[in-house]
């Protein structure tokens, strides 16, 4: 069974802080990973997309992939109250279309 | 352009019901997905349609049934309702053809408790 793990949170940050989210996954030839947010009672949206390791900014965004460490993050830079929402990792594997979701980061930012 | 519609918004069903939920998307997508959400448990993925004609279990495919109608239409079946499918649905799709993009986009969710 694939997995991706992320904290369940709530993550608490104060207006204008930077927010870090993190993400494990177990299979290791995966490729392709993803940030999308979910509002309460909404659906996802896609945030950031990153295939490479590194860094990949966007706006306030910024995910970062560490293949050999298994690892994906996202950062929010300059926290809005308009950025508490639930963040959830995909991972999709190697071969096809399938994404794997983590349970889902909730982030509160207080004004 | 309305994107992936699917129907009904909240349905509540009795033990040993049956439902269909009903999926569309105008985006011209190849794939369509089956998704259920449980609290802090994600997206778990039920049934997916790689393509028009095609349809594969997910993770928990126990209890459902699709039918890929045609390449718009993706429905997912409950042939008898049980507590344990009270949950959020929600269908996706992604890729247009000759199209490297692998964005999912979601529908407005379905939520469904049995009774």
């Amino acid at each position: 069974q694939k997995e991706v793990e992320q904290n369940s949170g709530p993550l608490s940050v104060p207006e204008g802080a930077i927010a870090s989210l993190n993400c494990t996954y177990s299979d290791r030839v995966s490729q392709s990973f993803f940030w999308y947010r979910q509002y309460s009672g909404k659906s996802p949206e896609l945030i950031m997309s990153i295939y490479s390791n590194g860094d990949k900014e966007d706006g306030r965004f910024t995910a970062q992939l560490n293949k050999a460490s298994q690892y994906v993050s996202l950062l929010i830079r300059d926290s809005q109250p308009s950025d508490s929402a639930t963040y959830l990792c995909a991972v999709k594997e190697a071969a096809g279309n399938k994404l794997t979701f983590g349970g889902g980061t909730r982030v509160l930012v207080k004004p | 352009n309305a994107g992936v519609t699917q129907t009904p918004k909240f349905q509540v069903l009795k033990t040993g019901q049956s439902m269909t939920l009903q999926c569309a998307q105008d985006m011209n997508h190849n794939s369509m997905y089956w998704y259920r959400q449980d609290p802090g448990m994600g997206l778990r993925l039920i049934y997916y349609s790689a393509s028009e004609g095609t349809t594969d279990k997910g993770e928990v495919p126990n209890g459902y049934n699709v039918s890929r109608l045609n390449k718009r239409e993706f429905s997912l079946r409950l042939e008898s309702a049980a507590p344990s499918q009270t949950s959020v649905y929600f269908c996706a799709s992604s890729g247009r053809q000759f199209s490297t993009n692998e964005k999912l986009f979601f529908g407005s969710g379905t939520q469904l408790s049995v009774l």
